[in-house]
C-alpha cells in the first residue's frame, strides 16, 4: 500500500530534550516536506527537499533541522525543542510538487512542557 | 495580507444544502491551484485541481476567476459525510501554499 509513515504519532516532552520525528514513504518520490499546523495559521512548511542530499527551508525552519541521506526518509530533528513548536506536524512526498498533489502521513502531535 | 485567505467559518448547513466557499490569493504570478480536505484530526487530502474553465466532479464544483484573483468549491447536495475542513491550495514560485481552512459542519 502507498503510504506516508510518520513516527511517533503522539509524544509529550520537555523542553530541550532533543527528538527526533521519522518520516518514511515507499512511492519513489523525489519531493518530500515538512508541515506544522497551528489553530487558525493554517499549513506553514518547515523544510522541503527536492531530491537526496537536496534540502531547503520552507517559511517557518527555525528550531528544525532535516536530513535527507535516502530517498525514503526525511527525518525532522529538534534539537532543542521549546514549548512554541508543541503543534501537528505533516510530512508530506510528491512526484513534483507543481502536480499539486502531497501524499500526507497522519500526522504527529508534539507537546512540549 | 495572507498569500492565501479564506473564511474559517465554520459553516454549518442542513444535509441537501448547497453551500460555496471562497479563497483569494494575493500574488498574480500563482500558476495551478486545489482544493484539499481535511477530516478532523487527520491528514489533507487533495479534493480536486481547479482549472482555468471551471471543472466539476460529481457534487463537486471548482472554478477559478483570474481577474479577481479568486478561487471557489461549490458543494451541492450536502451530505454528513461532507463535514470537513477544506483547504485552499495555491501553488507559486515552486511552492505550495495552504489557506487556513474553512470548516464545514453539514446537520441532519
Amino acid at each position: 500500500e502507498a503510504q506516508v509513515t510518520q513516527n511517533p504519532r503522539y509524544l509529550i516532552t520537555v523542553t530541550g530534550k532533543k527528538l527526533t520525528v521519522t518520516c518514511s514513504q515507499n512511492m519513489n518520490h523525489e519531493y518530500m516536506s515538512w508541515y506544522r499546523q497551528d489553530p487558525g495559521l493554517g499549513l506553514r512548511q518547515i523544510y522541503y527537499s527536492m531530491n537526496v542530499e537536496v534540502t531547503d527551508k520552507g517559511d517557518v525552519p527555525e528550531g528544525y533541522k532535516v536530513s535527507r541521506k535516502e530517498k525514503r526518509n526525511f527525518p525532522l530533528i529538534l534539537e532543542s525543542p521549546s514549548p512554541n513548536q508543541t503543534s501537528l506536524y505533516f510530512c508530506a512526498s510528491s512526484f513534483g510538487v507543481r502536480t499539486g498533489e502531497l501524499f500526507f502521513g497522519e500526522g504527529s502531535r508534539l507537546t512540549v512542557l | 495580507r495572507k498569500e492565501v485567505e479564506q473564511d474559517p467559518g465554520p459553516f454549518n448547513v442542513p444535509e441537501g444544502a448547497t453551500v460555496a466557499f471562497n479563497c483569494t490569493y494575493s500574488n498574480s504570478a500563482s500558476q495551478s491551484f486545489f482544493w484539499y480536505r481535511q477530516d478532523c484530526r487527520k491528514e489533507p487530502k487533495l479534493l480536486m485541481s481547479v482549472y482555468s474553465s471551471g471543472n466539476e466532479d460529481g457534487r463537486f464544483t471548482a472554478q477559478l476567476n483570474r481577474a479577481s484573483q479568486y478561487i471557489s468549491l461549490l458543494i451541492r447536495d450536502s451530505k454528513l459525510s461532507d463535514s470537513a475542513t477544506y483547504l485552499c491550495v495555491v501553488y507559486q514560485g515552486g511552492k505550495l501554499i495552504f489557506g487556513q481552512g474553512t470548516e464545514l459542519s453539514v446537520k441532519p
